[in-house]
């Protein structure tokens, strides 16, 4: 089984940075999933780990260390529109997603 | 706009009620899935079907009935359910069982009383 760990609550500036950090326990690791959600919508995909190293993708880049069972998704100038759930999920070796809890980021003027 | 939509995207029934959701993807996909949120926990998955076949039920009470009649749509019925089973339900789809991101739909807000 998966056990996935990320803090549930985050407040930033607008145009600042911020790392949110998931923690994982896996019994079979097959790559690792950012999403995002915003309130009362669906998640959306943000990014994919599978290898260690960093994943750029504009404003949001994700890293993976797998022998620490780490990876942080880093969003860089900040945005009020950023202001939503972020969702870190691990695939096992059966393609099946497990999904930690969330972590809830508050952008403020 | 995902490709995925779900209806209804509210729904409020009893106990002794008989509904249904609905799931249709436009992407091409061959793997759909049902999720289930609910307030302070994870995204908890349901059922997975794969080229019209449920290759997954992850314990998931029989009061939940699934039905995937072709590729493209994706049912979950709902009968005689209890209020702890309100909770957002989520449709996705992806390439195949192995494929990279999932897409999710916008959900149905569902509420037992």
């Amino acid at each position: 089984g998966q056990n996935i760990d990320q803090p549930t609550e985050m407040t930033a500036t607008e145009g600042a940075i911020v790392q949110i950090n998931c923690t994982y326990q896996t019994s079979g690791f097959n790559g690792l999933f950012w999403y995002q959600q915003h309130a009362g919508e669906a998640p959306t995909f943000l990014s994919y780990n599978v290898l260690d190293g960093l994943e750029e993708k504009g404003r949001f880049s994700s890293f993976l260390s797998r022998s620490k069972g780490y990876s942080y998704l880093l969003l860089k100038e900040l945005q009020m529109k950023d202001s939503a759930s972020y969702l870190c999920a691990v695939r096992d070796q059966d393609s099946t997603l497990t999904f930690g809890k969330g972590t809830m980021l508050l952008v403020s003027p | 706009e995902t490709g995925v939509t779900q209806t209804p995207r509210h729904l409020v029934m009893g106990m002794t009620n008989k509904k249904s959701l609905k799931c249709e993807q436009h992407l091409g996909h061959n793997a759909m899935y049902w999720y289930k949120q609910s307030a302070k926990k994870p995204l908890e998955l349901m059922f997975v079907y794969n080229f019209k076949e449920q290759t997954e039920n992850n314990s998931v009470p029989s009061r939940f009935s699934p039905e995937c009649p072709n590729s493209s749509h994706l049912f979950l019925h709902l009968h005689t359910l209890q209020p702890e089973d309100s909770a957002l339900y989520l449709c996705a789809s992806s390439q195949d069982r192995g494929g990279h991101e999932q897409y999710f739909g916008p959900g149905t807000r569902l509420t037992v009383t």
